[in-house]
């Protein structure tokens, strides 16, 4: 079992603000790490998908990096808005077995 | 096609009974992948399948839980003689033979939520 960790577990942000929060993943064996967005009684939906050591990723207000020596990335949402609100997910694949293994998420609340 | 979906949404069953769920992946994608996602944990993998061959199932997955996914297309996962401790979400996944899932990541169903009473 690889141990993807995701923190903080929950956190609250105040509308306009800008946030982050961080997952950390094995440094060895790296293969991609992946970003899902998952709001309530809807899909999971991919994010970003990163394969290359200092990769940096956008998508609207939306950026992550990536550390794959240190082992960790960051997901950055500039100008929070509610629609943000939702539980953010990485996973880690590994070139051992290329298994998607995710870690418990973060999950965010806008407040208006 | 309008992506992954999964049927039925919400099950509750009584301990002791069979399940099935259904998933239609998006039909260019020959990868279908099962996880299962408990309160507070992220989502675990439990099978996985490129094509019809189901090649790889985790130990989660016990002699009671068996997956199919015949000619390809549609996948079905069924649990016999349900326990309390199989209430969880059960998502399924699809991508495109890559084993990143292609640059758009794997598109998962909105999932199934099972409780077991």
């Amino acid at each position: 079992i690889l141990n993807v960790e995701q923190s903080p577990q929950s956190l609250h942000v105040q509308e306009g603000d800008s946030t982050n929060f961080t997952c950390s993943f094995p440094s060895s064996n790296f293969y991609a790490l992946h970003w899902y967005r998952w709001e309530t009684a809807k899909s999971p939906e991919a994010l970003f998908v990163m394969t290359l050591n200092g990769d940096e990723k956008k998508k609207g207000r939306i950026s992550a990096t990536l550390n794959t020596k240190e082992g960790y990335s960051y997901l950055y949402i500039k100008g929070s808005q509610p629609e943000d609100s939702a539980t953010y997910l990485c996973a880690f694949i590994n070139s051992n077995d290329y298994k998607l293994s995710f870690g418990a998420g973060t999950t965010v609340t806008v407040r208006a | 096609d309008t992506g992954v979906s999964q049927d039925p949404r919400h099950k509750i069953t009584k301990r002791g009974q069979n399940v099935t769920f259904r998933c239609d992946p998006i039909s260019e994608h020959n990868r279908l992948y099962w996880y299962r996602q408990t309160l507070g944990q992220g989502p675990e993998f439990l099978t996985y399948f490129q094509n019809e061959a189901q090649l790889e199932k985790s130990r989660l997955l016990s002699d009671r839980f068996s997956a199919e996914r015949p000619k390809g297309s549609f996948s079905t996962l069924e649990i016999q003689r349900t326990e309390q401790g199989d209430s969880a979400m059960y998502l399924c996944a699809s991508s495109p033979p890559s084993v990143t899932g292609g640059i758009g990541g794997y598109t998962f169903g909105s999932g199934t939520r099972l409780t077991v009473v």
